[in-house]
């Protein structure tokens, strides 16, 4: 399956900034999902990363808030922005391999808001 | 959009006994079924997983069964152990898209 490297792994930030998170893939991989994991939650899919156009958000998430980029098929950021305690929670990056090997989750970020 | 429903929320089993958990799914065109565990401040990692063409899988003492009639999916672990003990998620999605995630089962394997 595919390996991933997703950082930074934790950051303390203040309210009103931005963090930027990152996803690298060690193989070319067709789908990357960007979720979100509040404590002792289910994860929650923010958006699906598309390689060369805007990103697919859910329901509840927009853009502006959490602007993601796929400039290739290795690598995503998800930026979250003008950020307050409500963001503080865990985000996991994902991806589909190819092959049987279903979906395969980065290590996550875990992000406090201060 | 899809909804999976999981139960129970927690279960707490002797060791050497089984454990099931049962999720339900929405979109009869849902046609893979993957179950993750979670550890504690761990990754979600990829246990077993169904597509809707099988009825039934086994990887040592873990088990899936799907029934599509009635739109749900069992997990089973058999023997269990110590190491068992985490946070289980089931999930579905349709054509290997995105994934839809239960709200997770937390099993506590009593020594």
């Amino acid at each position: 399956s595919a390996v991933i490297s997703q950082k930074p792994s934790r950051d303390i930030c203040q309210r009103g900034t931005s963090l930027t998170i990152q996803c690298q893939v060690d193989s070319q991989v067709t789908m990357m999902f960007w979720y979100r994991q509040q404590p002792g939650q289910s994860l929650t899919l923010i958006a699906t990363a598309n390689q060369g156009s805007e990103a697919t958000y859910e329901s509840g998430f927009v853009i502006d808030k959490f602007p993601i980029s796929r400039p290739n098929l290795t690598f995503s950021t998800l930026t979250v922005s003008n950020m307050s305690p409500e963001d503080s929670s865990i985000y996991l990056c994902s991806v589909l391999g190819q092959g049987a090997y279903g979906y395969t989750f980065g290590s996550g970020t875990r992000l406090t808001v201060v | 959009g899809e909804n999976v429903e999981q139960h129970p929320s927690t279960l707490s089993v002797q060791e050497g006994d089984s454990a099931v958990i049962k999720c339900t799914y929405s979109d009869s065109a849902s046609n893979y079924f993957p179950w993750y565990k979670q550890e504690l401040g761990k990754r979600p990692q990829l246990i077993i997983d169904i597509r809707s063409n099988v009825g039934e899988k086994k990887d040592q003492r873990i088990a899936v069964t799907l029934n599509k009639t009635a739109k749900h999916f069992s997990l089973h672990i058999t023997e269990t152990q110590p190491e068992d003990s985490a946070v289980y998620f089931c999930a579905a999605s349709m054509n290997d898209y995105k994934l839809s995630f239960g709200a997770g089962t937390t099993v506590t394997v009593r020594a």
